[in-house]
């Protein structure tokens, strides 16, 4: 079954840390997305990637860093920069064509607290 | 940047009954997506909708869209327990550059049995 995973679930992160999220998907979807959510708010768009060894700022992309090695995973790291990270994070993906037009698949997210 | 708004922010209806939401923009779009986000889970593809298009169907989703209005409306004919759920639109932009989804804040829609 296709789909995209993420991990951890749940994830605790200590003042001055960095932590990484994790984002693998087996659908062979080209582009793929990072999103933040925070209670009673839509996505905000933080990193996106095309393909492979590219990807692009999104609105809120302070304090966050992103890798595309490969095609199926696209890490997330949140830096000790950024200061209010504790949110309900989504990574994406969507089929390569017009990408207006190409429903999003999303993985399950990762709950990121502050210690 | 958010473009899309949900209205009405909280909506609770009894199991059966229909459950309508809407969805307003601000600019021009290419198309309009309707998502559906369970509690702790990540967004589901509802359908999409095209700007040259007025209405769709799917099972017991009705979507329609009104550009002149900068507007879009989800209907759940005959809810049911499971339809519970947050339900978001996100519009596509007109140009093909720098592409991104712009999220509205979502509907959150309890059905109770």
């Amino acid at each position: 079954d296709g789909g995209i995973t993420q991990s951890p679930k749940y994830l605790f992160r200590k003042e001055g840390q960095n932590v990484t999220l994790s984002c693998e998907q087996n659908l062979n979807h080209d582009a793929m997305y990072w999103y933040r959510q925070d209670p009673g708010q839509g996505l905000r768009l933080i990193y996106y990637s095309q393909i492979v060894n590219d990807f692009q700022k999104g609105d809120i992309a302070e304090g966050y860093s992103v890798s595309r090695e490969k095609k199926e995973s696209f890490p997330l790291t949140v830096t000790s920069a950024q200061k209010n990270p504790t949110a309900f994070y989504l990574c994406a993906s969507s089929p390569s064509g017009d990408r207006r037009i190409q429903p999003q698949h999303f993985g399950d997210g990762t709950r990121l607290s502050i210690l | 940047s958010q473009q899309g708004e949900e209205d009405p922010q909280a909506l609770s209806i009894q199991e059966g009954e229909n459950a309508t939401m809407n969805c307003s923009y601000k600019t021009s779009i290419n198309n309009l997506q309707w998502y559906r986000q369970n509690s702790g889970r990540g967004l589901v593809h509802l359908i999409l909708i095209r700007s040259n298009e007025r209405e769709k169907h799917s099972g017991r989703l009705r979507v329609t869209l009104d550009t002149s209005k900068k507007s879009s409306s989800l209907l759940i004919t005959a809810s049911r327990a499971a339809d519970t759920a947050s339900y978001f639109c996100a519009t596509g932009p007109l140009a093909d550059s720098n592409y991104q989804l712009i999220w509205g804040a979502g509907t959150k829609l309890i059905i109770k049995p």
